[in-house]
């Protein structure tokens, strides 16, 4: 039992390119969740989905895209990355809205 | 505006001392969790409290909820250089409101 995985652990991307981030689970929990954190401004949402086969945005969306195809997964997309995006992002399930929430080991993305 | 505030953003104690992390907001929280996150991982749930006025034990950690589930407190007795980490407290919204909103967090450091 793996709990919430991601990869990949780090990331240097150039501006402009793009890279697609993984996030699995095998609690076989409803929802999923993209978090970036950055120091000083804590946890914030980017994208979620309450189910397969839906997404939906967050507090910081723009920049970002998500996909669930299947339920164990949760895409994180940047199409063209930005400077202002490295961060640290975490991928989190839970089994419904406001239960306790398990996080992945998190994905370390800079920008330059 | 941050919905929910951590105070303090930073303390750096003695070991064995003690110690009270708050969390406060203006909204009402049908629940509010507690996390603890060291460097280099992703937040792990320490407690869950859903009462107004609920008292929670976790061996030297006392979590409680305010009367009026707008407010938390995390206190601990006799630290140890094992507390060291980023504390974050996280409310859950009424109404089918979109997950958790987490506060900044307080980073914890325990000296020996």
């Amino acid at each position: 039992n793996a709990g919430v995985t991601q990869t990949p652990k780090f990331r240097v991307l150039k501006t402009g390119q793009s890279m697609t981030l993984l996030c699995a689970q095998d609690m076989n929990h409803e929802y999923m969740y993209w978090y970036r954190q950055d120091p000083g401004m804590g946890l914030r949402l980017i994208h979620y989905s309450v189910g397969e086969g839906t997404t939906a945005k967050g507090e910081v969306p723009d920049g970002y895209n998500v996909s669930r195809l299947k339920k164990q997964n949760f895409l994180l997309g940047l199409e063209s990355a930005a400077p202002s995006q490295t961060s640290v992002y975490f991928c989190a399930s839970s089994w419904f809205r406001g239960s306790e929430q398990y996080f992945g080991p998190g994905t370390r993305l800079t920008v330059t | 505006t941050q919905l929910l505030e951590q105070s303090p953003q930073f303390l750096s104690i003695q070991e064995g001392e003690n110690l009270t992390v708050y969390c406060n907001s203006s909204s009402v929280f049908s629940s509010l969790q507690w996390y603890r996150q060291e460097p280099g991982e992703g937040p792990v749930l320490l407690v869950t409290v859903v009462t107004g006025g609920e008292v929670k034990k976790l061996k030297r950690l006392t979590f409680q909820f305010g009367d009026a589930r707008k407010d938390s407190s995390l206190h601990i007795t006799a630290a140890q250089p094992g507390d060291t980490g980023l504390y974050l407290c996280a409310g859950a919204l009424g109404g089918g409101a979109d997950g958790l909103t987490f506060g900044k967090g307080t980073h914890l450091i325990i000296q020996p």
